[in-house]
């Protein structure tokens, strides 16, 4: 079956360390992957885009990683700092999916301590 | 940057009652809109997808008679849910895709938070 899952619902770091979260996918073959952040209440915002054909993709203190052969991405925030608290989602859109429909895991809740 | 509004914010309605939700996105135009619905601590699921001028796409289960959505414009579809139960309380999230943008990059917006009685 097809499955997008973030291995920790929730990742506590300390203020100034890399924070490391991960997106596995079974069974696509996306187009591309996005990364969003979302705050308890909020819609999601989007952060980060990358390609199938991209292995890397970097926003200020942001880094994304892509790798097709493992079906997994990579979400680093360096630096964290505790404004970075919030729920990171990942979401992908299968190749020949249309209209853009993206599938998104679960997300993973961020905490940073100061 | 794209921006997508809703209204209302909260809403809190009696069991029985049509709720309408509206999803604007206030400086692109937007062809394709999204609605999803998201329960606590799950991911959000997508509903439908709102196509101006033309029917929307329901996704499996999503029952069309109860979840009725119009896109009357490039900027502006409507989640109306009629005869609400409490089982419909949840987060109804609209998203937008800026049609001058080749990626499937959406927009979202804050968020609608139904509560049924």
């Amino acid at each position: 079956s097809q499955k997008i899952e973030q291995n920790s619902e929730a990742l506590n770091i300390q203020e100034g360390k890399t924070a490391t979260l991960t997106c596995n996918y079974t069974n696509y073959s996306p187009a591309y992957l996005q990364w969003y952040r979302q705050d308890p209440g909020r819609g999601p915002v989007f952060l980060l885009l990358i390609r199938e054909n991209e292995k890397e993709k970097r926003k200020e203190r942001l880094k994304v990683t892509f790798d097709t052969t493992l079906k997994q991405s990579l979400f680093h925030i360096t630096a964290s700092q505790p404004a970075d608290s919030a729920t990171y989602l990942c979401a992908l859109v299968p190749m020949g999916g249309s209209q853009g429909n993206l599938i998104f895991g679960k997300g993973t809740k961020l905490s940073v301590k100061p | 940057g794209a921006v997508v509004s809703q209204h209302p914010s909260r809403v809190i309605c009696k069991s029985g009652t049509s709720v309408k939700i509206e999803c604007r996105s206030l400086d692109f135009q937007a062809t394709t809109m999204f609605w999803y619905r998201q329960f606590p601590k799950q991911s959000l699921m997508l509903m439908a997808t709102s196509n101006e001028g033309s029917k929307a796409t329901y996704e499996q289960g999503v029952e069309k008679d109860k979840f009725l959505i119009n896109h009357a414009s490039l900027t502006l579809s409507t989640l109306t849910v009629t005869s609400a139960h409490p089982e419909d309380s949840s987060f109804y999230i609209c998203s937008a895709r800026d049609v001058e943008q080749f990626t499937d990059t959406q927009y979202f917006g804050p968020g609608t938070r139904l509560t049924v009685l």
